[in-house]
């Protein structure tokens, strides 16, 4: 069963455009929200996280959004480049437990 | 910047051996973390541990198991292999707490199961 899930599987912007990845989740103990690239042939690597202590989180383009009512949390990438063609995670812990993983967002940004 | 380190890299099995697949972290951290990733699944816990001595079972830990012998070594093995095992399995150390809360994973293991 999944505890994150993910959506959509995969997506395709043009440079420039805003690409929205969104994931939920059901378990409410969860209290941090990371996000991880992972670029072909490479591992998982940390790309912004949120605490729930606000609802939104910046850093140059990425921003996530945080719903805590819904369970609910996204990530916009603003003026996608091309370099950002990559599969994005989301994940939730506790620190009670391990991180969860959602299944992946491939995105694809066409020049 | 934290390191992590897998061995062996890639890895062919044959069904009914035994496979063991080790992780090394350098960074003091207290938890460890053992992934598979398979398309459409992403990345699946299997067992974690949150020191020297102590294992998790995670969301699939059927068909394997875990080892923390200290606080660098995390060993995942596969008593009896089977070719749904077949997989990329990534390790990753981290600690819970404070804001920053960041998992650091190693390169990945490729295993085929024939």
């Amino acid at each position: 069963q999944q505890q994150v899930r993910q959506s959509p599987q995969s997506l395709t912007v043009w440079e420039g455009e805003t690409a929205i990845l969104n994931c939920s989740y059901e378990d409410s103990t969860f209290d941090y929200f990371p996000w991880y690239h992972q670029f072909p042939g490479e591992s998982p690597a940390l790309l912004i996280a949120i605490r729930p202590v606000s609802n939104k989180k910046e850093d140059g383009r990425f921003t996530i959004f945080f719903n805590k009512r819904e369970k609910k949390f996204s990530l916009h990438i603003a003026d996608s480049q091309p370099g950002d063609s990559a599969t994005y995670f989301c994940a939730a812990r506790n620190n009670n437990n391990a991180p969860r993983f959602g299944a992946g967002t491939k995105l694809s940004v066409k020049p | 910047e934290a390191a992590v380190t897998q061995s062996p890299r890639n890895k062919v099995a044959v069904t009914g051996g035994k496979v063991t697949l080790s992780c090394n972290q350098t960074n003091n951290h207290n938890n460890m973390y053992w992934y598979r990733q398979d398309t459409g699944h992403g990345l699946r816990l299997i067992h974690y541990s949150y020191g020297a001595g102590s294992t998790e079972k995670g969301d699939i830990p059927d068909g394997y198991k875990a080892s923390r012998p200290s606080q660098e070594n995390f060993s995942l093995i596969l008593e009896l292999a089977t070719p749904s095992q077949t997989s990329v399995y990534f390790c990753a150390s981290g600690d819970a707490g404070g804001y920053q809360d960041t998992q650091y994973f190693g390169p990945g293991t490729r295993l085929l199961v024939l």
